[in-house]
């Protein structure tokens, strides 16, 4: 069975650092292509980053130069790391399973954990 | 940037057939997807490639495209079928990853 577990989420300064995690079971990470992705409270759904099974990344233009993602193969487990965080960061935070078949979508979602950046 | 709009809400009573509609430019030529989430809990996607149903996917949610819109239908739309629902899919970029839209909630009363 297909499981995605996030973790790391909390309340944060703004231009504070933050590392999310997202711990996989029933599927190997680094052998599918996975993502990030966001919603802030109220709000609708917004992709932040993916991370191809060939180690390849790419980012939404709004968080691109502050956060990385990356995936550890041992632990089985995708990351988040975000830096100088704002108040618009605040969202909770899904990582997701991708399939491509033409267009990318995600097809398992963890449960979110929620990050809050605020003084 | 590329927008994908829904209508913000729609209400049926137990039993109607819900439409949810989605328009974007790029969407004669690229799949739509629809997800649906219950309040506090995670998307569940529930139609991919216009008008597959993942597995465990009840037999009343359907989809369909055509032209600039694509379409979520719940034949007999039952109480816990009230959720946000969100289409997503891609612009004619190139980038596999796509924009969702801005949602719609359906309401069963």
């Amino acid at each position: 069975e297909v499981q995605l577990v996030e973790s790391g989420g909390g309340l944060v300064q703004p231009g504070g650092s933050l590392r999310l995690s997202c711990a996989a079971s029933g599927f190997t990470v680094t052998n599918n292509h996975m993502s990030w992705v966001r919603q802030a409270p109220g709000k609708g759904l917004e992709w932040v980053s993916i991370i191809y099974s060939g180690g390849f990344t790419y980012y939404a233009d709004s968080v691109k130069g502050r956060f990385t993602i990356s995936t550890d193969n041992s632990k089985n487990t995708l990351y988040l790391q975000m830096n100088s965080l704002r108040a618009a960061d605040t969202a909770v935070y899904y990582c997701a399973r991708g399939v491509i078949s033409g267009t990318y979508y995600f097809d398992y979602w963890g449960q979110g954990t929620l990050v809050t950046v605020s003084s | 940037s590329y927008d994908l709009t829904q209508p913000p809400s729609v209400s049926v009573s137990p039993g109607q057939t819900a439409r949810i509609t989605c328009s974007g430019d790029a969407l004669p030529e690229k799949y739509a997807y629809w997800y649906q989430q219950k309040s506090g809990q995670a998307p569940v996607l529930v139609i991919y490639e216009d008008n597959k149903r993942p597995s465990g996917i009840p037999e009343r949610f359907s989809g369909s495209r055509s032209g600039t819109m694509a379409t979520l239908t719940i034949s007999g739309a039952q109480v816990e079928d009230e959720a946000d629902y969100y289409c997503y899919s891609t612009d004619s970029s190139g980038n596999h990853w796509g924009v969702f839209g801005g949602g719609t909630k359906l309401t069963v009363l």
